[in-house]
């Protein structure tokens, strides 16, 4: 089953703060965030494991609720360039070679 | 450069005409996937391997094969292909093996496939 992401689209202005939610109905053995820019690969951002281990980019931040099988994605003093569409996953086992993706958050920064 | 690539980049072809996507990487990864992407569907694991030879499959598999005989390829073949099967596709690899999804996957720049 494919994780539950919210908002679907969210529109800031440069400088502005969003949090984007990524959710499962299933357990959640470590999270993926993800960010694709119009016409281009998935580029990665972090990785949040079970213990609170956290393997990415040192200006990005996330949270990962185990228990409550969430994680959330925080975009703080946006710019432009965070535009794009953000991608949580996740393995369907604790091997988590069969992967599954949410279906994205687009986000739009307007200067 | 360390990357993955994948060729063609862009395919434009006939329902049931036989065709291959090649993709392959450079950083000796023992993980690589394939995955379809269609709009407010989000990225679709159709097929991954965990090493030479061993092969399982994802999410939408039906329609695809794949081979992995070579640690760096991984080629996604579509021995029928139909109208359904246009999409992007992303071939992406990642360093883990067995040891859980504590790796980030590295993408590909994708193909566009259409069937006509």
């Amino acid at each position: 089953q494919q994780p539950v992401q919210s908002p679907q689209a969210v529109i800031l202005r440069e400088g502005e703060d969003a949090v984007i939610n990524c959710s499962s109905s299933k357990a959640l053995y470590s999270v993926h965030w993800y960010r694709q820019k119009h016409g281009e690969a998935p580029v990665f951002l972090m990785i949040l494991l079970k213990g609170g281990e956290q393997k990415g980019h040192e200006k990005i931040s996330a949270s990962f609720n185990e228990k409550k099988q969430q994680s959330s994605l925080y975009l703080t003093a946006s710019q432009l360039s965070y535009s794009g569409t953000y991608f949580c996953g996740t393995g369907r086992d604790n091997y988590g070679q069969n992967f599954v993706f949410g279906p994205g958050t687009r986000l739009s920064v307007l200067p | 450069e360390a990357q993955v690539t994948q060729n063609p980049r862009y395919l434009i072809t006939v329902t049931g005409k036989k065709l291959t996507v090649t993709c392959s990487q450079n950083m000796n990864h023992e993980y690589m996937s394939w995955y379809r992407q269609d709009p407010g569907l989000g990225l679709r694991q159709i097929y991954y391997s965990m090493n030479v030879e061993v092969t399982d499959k994802g999410d939408v598999p039906e329609g695809y094969k794949v081979s992995r005989k070579e640690k760096r390829n991984f080629p996604l073949i579509l021995e029928s292909p139909s109208p359904n099967q246009t999409s992007l596709y992303f071939c992406a690899s990642s360093p883990q093996g067995l040891a859980g999804a504590s790796y980030e996957q590295y993408f590909g720049p994708g193909t566009r496939l259409t069937v006509t």
